[in-house]
């Protein structure tokens, strides 16, 4: 099966600080990402999305970057809450028929009250 | 938002036996459900992907064999684990594709935990 890497880093910030998660996507023809939130024992949950014919998205307090030259995505979450621990990945998806979606490695977020 | 439920949402088993978890879209039709494995600390790994009234497509390295997939309606797709060993024991995790899909919405289960002792 597909996977991007193996490992989960760790990303420890605190309460009330703006969080930064990076994302290495594999496929350089993906043309849609999505950021999920994974907590403990759940499925995925959908953050926030973008399409590669743009560079940045923002939602409530999430904001999304994608620099395709160096395929590289970004996550921002502001004024952090012990809420959003979670573990978080990013994961691509090609326009072919399929229409997969391959997830990256992921990063675990704690955030210190 | 649309809803996918999974069943069971954990399930111990000896190994040599075989294990069945279903997946449901509960409030629209999918054509497309993708099942996914995961193992502690580590992504998602697509595993296939389940077509209705088709056979499901397999990921490069996953024994169709070993995981039986069918997809008979439009709201349910089941995954057969069979003669399960414990290297099997895993978190699995269905996704669905609305039938009037836009590309990209896709709504997850909240897994399955497989025990094999």
């Amino acid at each position: 099966g597909e996977s991007v890497g193996l490992h989960l880093p760790t990303l420890s910030v605190q309460e009330g600080d703006n969080s930064i998660i990076n994302c290495a996507y594999s496929n350089s023809a993906s043309d849609y990402f999505i950021w999920y939130k994974q907590e403990s024992g759940k499925g995925p949950q959908f953050i926030i999305d973008i399409r590669s014919n743009m560079d940045k998205r923002q939602g409530q307090r999430v904001t999304v970057l994608l620099n395709k030259t160096v395929k590289h995505l970004s996550l921002q979450i502001a004024a952090t809450q012990p809420g959003d621990s979670a573990v978080y990945f990013c994961a691509e998806m090609g326009m072919d028929s399929s229409y997969k979606l391959i997830f990256g490695s992921g990063t675990r977020l704690l955030v210190r009250p | 938002g649309a809803v996918v439920s999974q069943h069971p949402s954990w399930v111990i088993c000896k190994s040599g036996t075989s294990v069945k978890i279903e997946c449901r879209s509960l409030d629209f039709q999918a054509t497309t459900m993708f099942w996914y494995r995961q193992f502690p600390k580590q992504s998602l790994m697509l595993m296939a992907t389940s077509n209705e009234g088709s056979k499901a497509t397999y990921e490069q390295g996953v024994e169709k064999d070993k995981f039986l997939i069918n997809h008979a309606s439009l709201t349910l797709s089941t995954l057969t684990v069979t003669s399960a060993h414990p290297e099997d024991s895993s978190f699995y995790i269905c996704s669905a594709r609305d039938k009037g899909f836009i590309p990209g919405e896709l709504f997850f289960g909240e897994g399955s935990r497989l025990t094999v002792l």
